[in-house]
């Protein structure tokens, strides 16, 4: 079993929508969680970090559930430009190394 | 700010060939890495620094080698280029390694080994 797994879709939405991803983790040491972005063929950026109480940065919402070890992002009013892949990564403090999930690809049609 | 840079950006190897991948970054970040991201996969540490002088093995290491005389670079070498490792490298520096702190990355470097 992978580390850390995503449904790499791609989820084909309309502008406007919203969706949700989910990703599991299977090492319950990991300490720290992040989603980045990857556009087509680009290195990934870092798109927002993970807490169990919640975060939000905008349109989009990440939470983080220690008990079901699953990590979820929520984009509200999808955009054209968020179509991307998004990649789910945990960080484990024993080995001191990200792990990535395969990344869920997103297309926001109009 | 330059950031991370990586030169080539691509590349066509023979099998057997060899070829080092460089890295330098700006940003006096102790922490670099070396990624390798194939086609609809995420992606998978070779080696990475922890500082001037120290390396350390990541998850697929085999057939590749690394070096980091300064702060600054983190060159990647592949000795003896082999078809399986068609590949996107990436390189990446942090300040400090994971925890809150994100991981820079380079544009890429795109590699066919025919």
């Amino acid at each position: 079993r992978k580390e850390v797994e995503q449904d790499p879709g791609p989820f084909n939405v309309p502008e406007g929508a919203t969706v949700a991803f989910n990703c599991t983790y299977s090492n319950s040491a990991s300490q720290s969680f992040f989603w980045y972005r990857q556009d087509c063929r680009k290195e990934p950026k870092l798109l927002m970090s993970v807490y169990s109480s919640g975060n939000e940065d905008g349109r989009f919402t990440a939470q983080l559930n220690r008990a079901s070890q699953y990590i979820s992002l929520l984009i509200r009013d999808s955009k054209l430009s968020d179509s991307a892949t998004y990649l789910c990564v945990g960080f484990s403090g024993n080995t001191g190394k990200l792990i990535f999930g395969q990344g869920t690809t997103l297309q926001v049609k109009p | 700010n330059a950031g991370v840079t990586q030169t080539p950006k691509f590349r066509i190897l023979k099998i057997g060939q060899s070829m080092t991948l460089q890295c330098t970054q700006d940003m006096n970040h102790n922490y670099m890495y070396w990624y390798r991201q194939d086609p609809g996969m995420g992606l998978k540490l070779i080696y990475y620094s922890v500082g001037a002088g120290i390396t350390d093995k990541g998850e697929v290491p085999n057939g590749y080698n690394v070096s980091r005389s300064t702060t600054e670079d983190f060159p990647l070498r592949l000795e003896l280029a082999a078809p399986s490792q068609t590949s996107v490298y990436f390189c990446a520096s942090s300040p400090q390694r994971g925890g809150d702190q994100p991981q820079h990355f380079g544009d890429g470097t795109r590699l066919s080994i025919l």
